[in-house]
């Protein structure tokens, strides 16, 4: 069964720092793989998706990741975080091409400080 | 585009009751709905995946007789938690599956807070 892994459970940094949050996912197969986040109180919302070709995706209010299929990798990144981009983070993987289910990572809490 | 709704937003019963959820596609037609459970500071379980015209799939641990799933039409698809129970209180969220297909992804819904008194 395919699984994921996010190590970091919480990140704190300043506004204006660079973002980094790792996802590694266990499928020997095709993968798709998303992001998600979480805003408090709100729902779970795209951030980016891969499905297919360049491995460095552009998603939304600057974010991006890359998928590097030898470490089973899909890390999310941003160059300069602001206070709004306080949220959870999910990586999700949906394996054997689309329309079947995702599995979820647990989560990485961001917390951006002024 | 894309935008799910879930009805009712939040829903406090007593123990015992049956609670109906509502998951909607709202611009989008969904063929495949999906039903996650949420619990406090945790990821997203997924509980069952529902089929427009078709009995729903439970992952594994998941009662179906517990949970019932209705997915009557390309918009719409319903869980209802039958005899709730105080353990049954958690955030539950669908998402529905929409775009071309290859690409397709799933958009979820606001989630719907239950409290089982």
């Amino acid at each position: 069964a395919q699984s994921v892994s996010q190590h970091n459970h919480h990140v704190i940094l300043s506004e204006a720092a660079s973002l980094e949050l790792g996802c590694n996912y266990s499928y020997g197969g095709t993968v798709n793989l998303f992001w998600y986040v979480q805003y408090p109180g709100q729902h779970l919302q795209l951030l980016l998706k891969y499905f297919s070709g360049d491995p460095l995706v552009k998603g939304i209010k600057g974010f991006e990741a890359e998928f590097i299929k030898s470490k089973f990798s899909f890390n999310l990144r941003k160059p300069s975080v602001q206070w709004s981009d306080t949220a959870e983070y999910f990586c999700a993987v949906n394996a054997g091409g689309g329309g079947n289910k995702l599995t979820f990572g647990t989560g990485t809490q961001l917390k951006v400080e002024l | 585009g894309a935008v799910v709704s879930q009805h009712p937003s939040w829903v406090i019963c007593k123990s015992g009751t049956s609670v109906k959820i509502e998951c909607r596609s709202l611009d989008f037609q969904a063929t495949t709905m999906f039903w996650y459970r949420q619990f406090p500071k945790q990821s997203l379980m997924l509980m069952a995946t529902s089929n427009e015209g078709s009995k729903a799939t439970y992952e594994q641990g998941v009662e179906k007789d517990k949970f019932l799933i209705n997915h009557a039409s390309l918009t719409l698809s319903t869980l209802t938690v039958t005899s709730a129970h105080p353990e049954d209180s958690s955030f539950y969220i669908c998402s529905a599956r929409g775009g071309a297909r290859g690409t397709d992804t799933q958009y979820f819904g606001p989630g719907t807070r239950l409290t089982v008194l």
